[in-house]
């Protein structure tokens, strides 16, 4: 089955510094990642749409200038959180979309950030 | 947000049918019924899709109704490493289309 991959799985950091996070799709290309964040007992929320070669577009309330998405290859699209701060600790969770049949999406294992 | 409702939580024993319900009244006629499934601090994983025909597959089957606003994912013979926040999403079947995700239904098995 197709695989995603993140690295890394767990970093920690200090505020104000900034953590670049991977999403790679292995065995399949993807012209379409998604990027989004989970807080303890909720669900997965919607970050933003990232195209290959394009500018991402981000949800409403997401700071594009804070969340700086890259996707600049068919395998691989980078999150990049920008002066982190404790309430941007979170689990981010990117998927990548499939270019065939109904554009199934499959999901990384997550990145748990936690800024002190 | 999300264009499903599911029970916050659904208690199984171990080696029972799990059913777990999704109501979906306002989904178009393009749109597609998927079920996800999170165990703990995992990423989502993909389950099984459908339109309006029922499908099975080797994890679940997925029962929806004729009218296509409600479907049912069973979970033949549920095990313990079966618990998970179960996801029922519609989407519609055009490229870069993100699925948004509910609260789910927490699903328990237990011995």
């Amino acid at each position: 089955g197709a695989v995603v991959s993140q690295h890394p799985s767990r970093v920690i950091c200090k505020s104000g510094t900034s953590v670049k996070i991977e999403c790679r799709s292995l065995d399949f290309q993807a012209t379409t990642m998604f990027w989004y964040r989970q807080f303890p007992k909720q669900s997965l929320m919607l970050m933003a749409t990232s195209n290959e070669g394009s500018k991402a577009t981000y949800e409403q309330g997401v700071e594009k200038d804070k969340f700086l998405i890259n996707h600049a290859s068919l395998t691989l699209s980078t999150l990049t959180v920008t002066s982190a701060h404790p309430e941007d600790s979170s689990f981010y969770i990117c998927s990548a979309e499939g270019t065939t049949g109904s554009y199934e999406q499959y999901f990384g294992p997550g990145t748990r950030l936690t800024v002190t | 947000d999300a264009k499903t409702t599911q029970p916050t939580s659904m208690d199984c024993a171990e080696g029972r049918a799990a059913n777990l319900p999704c109501n979906h009244s306002t989904i178009s006629g393009n749109e597609y019924v998927y079920w996800y499934r999170q165990i703990h601090s995992q990423g989502p994983q993909y389950i099984i899709h459908g339109l309006k025909n029922n499908e099975t597959n080797e994890m679940a089957s997925l029962i929806i109704t004729e009218d296509r606003k409600s479907s049912t994912l069973i979970l033949p013979h549920a095990t313990l490493r079966d618990t998970a926040v179960y996801y029922c999403i519609v989407r519609g079947n055009q490229a870069g289309t993100a699925l948004i995700f509910g609260k789910g239904t927490t699903l328990s098995v237990s011995s």
